[in-house]
């Protein structure tokens, strides 16, 4: 069974700085990675989604990158705004499934 | 990207009532959608996957009865409480497949539902 850990699972960062969430999962046959962006009481944004065969994919300011073989994936946030305060959710979809495992979020505040 | 509303965002009832939510596709039809369930500080948890004609099928731990799921349309599903109970507080929100596009999942905006 797929398991999924987000790691730290809180973060508080100066505005500006450069950060890095992680996301961890046990079983790397995956059919692909899938960040999200949740806000305090609304649903999920997608962010970024890496298919299995590929190791990064960048959109603005965001970059995630996927190391299948290690289990790992990171979301680096370049010059980090206080827009970026959300809470962050990495999902994994195992192959031949369509439901994807969350983890559990990574909670981030960035201070003005 | 595809769309997928949902309604309401929240809703407050009375213990022992039933509560409706609905989920719609907006811009595609969805053979599948998928409703979970989301603790405070918690991952989403997966309730049900609700077929278009068929019925739901519900993981492990999840009351059919108490969580009815419809899927009668390729656009619409809805998850029913019924005699909501304090401790069904929750935040919900349902994911729609395109079929076209099943490479992604595609999520409603949630709701949150209070029973006092």
């Amino acid at each position: 069974k797929q398991e999924v850990t987000q790691i730290p699972a809180a973060l508080s960062v100066p505005e500006g700085e450069n950060l890095v969430l992680n996301c961890s999962f046990t079983d790397s046959a995956i059919y692909n990675l899938q960040w999200f962006r949740q806000d305090p009481g609304k649903g999920l944004t997608s962010l970024l989604l890496i298919q299995s065969s590929q190791r990064e994919q960048t959109s603005g300011r965001l970059n995630a990158s996927l190391d299948k073989s290690s289990g790992r994936s990171t979301l680096y946030i370049a010059a980090s705004q206080p827009g970026d305060s959300a809470t962050y959710l990495c999902a994994v979809k195992t192959g031949g499934s369509y439901i994807p495992t969350f983890g559990r979020g990574t909670s981030l505040i960035v201070h003005p | 990207g595809a769309v997928v509303s949902q309604h309401p965002s929240r809703v407050i009832c009375k213990s022992g009532t039933s509560v409706k939510i609905e989920c719609r596709s907006l811009d595609f039809q969805a053979t599948t959608m998928f409703w979970y369930r989301q603790f405070p500080k918690q991952s989403l948890m997966l309730m049900a996957t609700s077929n278009e004609g068929s019925k739901a099928t519900y993981e492990q731990g999840v009351e059919k009865d108490k969580f009815l799921i419809n899927h009668a349309s390729l656009t619409l599903s809805t998850l029913t409480v019924t005699s909501a109970h304090p401790e069904d507080s929750s935040f919900y929100i349902c994911s729609a497949r395109d079929p076209f596009s099943n490479t992604e999942a595609f999520f409603g905006q949630g709701t949150r539902l209070t029973v006092v």
